[in-house]
């Protein structure tokens, strides 16, 4: 039983260039996470979707920030116009119902 | 605000040297708080959750207890592979399935 899939595992973008997490959460899971680890920093919440809902964006910025999880396919965290800021771990998870997360092993993104 | 801190920072242990880790919280309501473990360039793991004050989980080495401030991360005789970060996180009331996460204790057991 595969866990949560995340891929990339590493990505590194120019400034201005676009951003592409993807996320498989596990078999029977119908809710996706998205949190943002900074260095020396914890966790923070970005944004919780079920099939083709957002049910909760309250810690995505406001700009160049989208989250989507289709009916088909893995949920995507989208970053436009990456700046260096926007460096940092992106992790996804996935629960059945409640928040007994199950995490995947992140995309670390790095913007030069 | 939703506050979730732990202590201490870093902790640095002998192997077999028993200690316990800190995560204070200030909420509006507690629903839920949990543990997970991290290992470096690894996701947060899963260990724990707490519902009400006065519940114990225990799985192995670790026992994790709340109160209505605080909850404790017990490692009893921890060995080199205790070594991790140790989060800790709260669900609160209205907040729906969203997790507050603290910054981590960073454990390291020694030989």
């Amino acid at each position: 039983n595969a866990g949560v899939m995340q891929n990339p595992r590493h990505l590194v973008r120019r400034r201005g260039q676009e951003a592409r997490l993807r996320c498989s959460p596990m078999k029977g899971h119908s809710h996706v996470y998205w949190y943002r680890q900074l260095p020396e920093e914890g966790l923070k919440f970005m944004v919780y979707l079920q099939k083709e809902n957002i049910i909760d964006e309250s810690g995505m910025p406001k700009e160049r920030f989208s989250a989507e999880f289709p009916k088909e396919g893995p949920s995507i965290l989208r970053i436009q116009q990456v700046v260096r800021g926007d460096s940092a771990a992106y992790f996804c998870a996935s629960s059945r119902d409640g928040p007994g997360y199950t995490f995947g092993s992140g995309t670390r993104l790095t913007v030069v | 605000e939703d506050q979730v801190t732990q202590s201490p920072e870093a902790l640095r242990l002998q192997e077999g040297e028993s200690s316990s880790l800190n995560c204070s919280y200030t909420v509006s309501g507690l629903r839920g708080l949990f543990w997970y473990r991290q290992d470096p360039g690894k996701g947060p793991e899963f260990l724990f959750t707490l519902y009400s004050a006065g519940e114990e989980k225990e799985k192995e080495r670790l026992k994790a207890t709340l109160t209505k401030k605080e909850s404790f991360l017990h490692i009893t005789a921890p060995k080199p592979e205790d070594s991790a970060t140790y989060l800790c996180a709260v669900q609160v009331t209205g907040g729906g399935n969203k997790l507050t996460f603290g910054t981590g204790t960073q454990l390291k057991v020694e030989l």
